[in-house]
């Protein structure tokens, strides 16, 4: 069991193109998450998505776009990328139900440098 | 605001113990978790706290006082492979995660 993938490892990207993260998870949970994480502070959430063919913005949505397709992925792209999205993006996903711990478990990361 | 306070390092002693704490102001409080990270490397889970008091496993514990917006991790017996950052995060009325910064802990031989 792979549990969350992510690709790429990592990407180096001219300011101004169009990139997209992938993110499949094979343990058929409800609720996806892409967080992206910076020094110094914590994980910020970009989107998420509660069930397939649903999606909504977290903390810092702008310049990244979502699609929830199925259930096992999760793109997010960066239509133009600025140099300020220069961070390591972490994919997300959790059961999604509204009681108990509702664990996050992360995928390996992507680390995105723009320039 | 929201806000998750952490300390940003500490140093600690193979064999011995440690606690990190974490404070929180959040809309809303449904759950607060402790996650490690080692350089490099993505979260994982080590604990969930709902209720106040102490939750044990194994060398590690986290304590809750929601009246006091406080939790700690306790860390005993403390391994060369426990040097890793420390995240603490609360999970809020929106049911999101709100993250503190971390807590890198270094520990000496």
């Amino acid at each position: 069991i792979a549990g969350i993938t992510q690709a790429p490892t990592s990407q180096i990207l001219a300011a101004g193109r169009r990139m997209t993260l992938r993110c499949t998870q094979d343990m058929r949970h409800n609720a996806m998450y892409w967080y992206r994480q910076d020094l110094g502070l914590g994980l910020r959430l970009i989107h998420y998505s509660n069930t397939a063919g649903t999606t909504g913005k977290g903390e810092v949505p702008d310049g990244y776009s979502v699609s929830r397709a199925n259930t096992d992925d999760f793109p997010l792209t960066l239509a133009s990328a600025v140099p300020s999205q220069t961070s390591v993006y972490f994919c997300a996903s959790s059961d999604g139900g509204s009681s108990g711990a509702d664990t996050q478990y992360f995928g390996p990361g992507t680390r995105l440098t723009v320039l | 605001g929201q806000n998750i306070d952490q300390p940003t390092e500490m140093t600690a002693t193979e064999g011995a113990i440690v606690q990190i704490n974490c404070t929180y102001q959040t809309s809303g409080f449904n759950g607060l978790f402790w996650y490690q990270q080692h350089a490099g490397e993505a979260p994982t889970f080590l604990s969930y706290n709902v209720l106040d008091g102490l939750e044990e496993k194994g060398r590690f514990s986290s304590f809750l006082s929601r009246s006091k917006g406080y939790s700690y991790l306790l860390l005993k017996e403390l391994q060369m492979k426990d040097s890793a950052s420390y995240l603490c995060a609360v999970r809020d009325s929106n049911y999101q995660l709100i993250w503190g910064a971390g807590t890198k802990l270094i520990i000496k031989p």
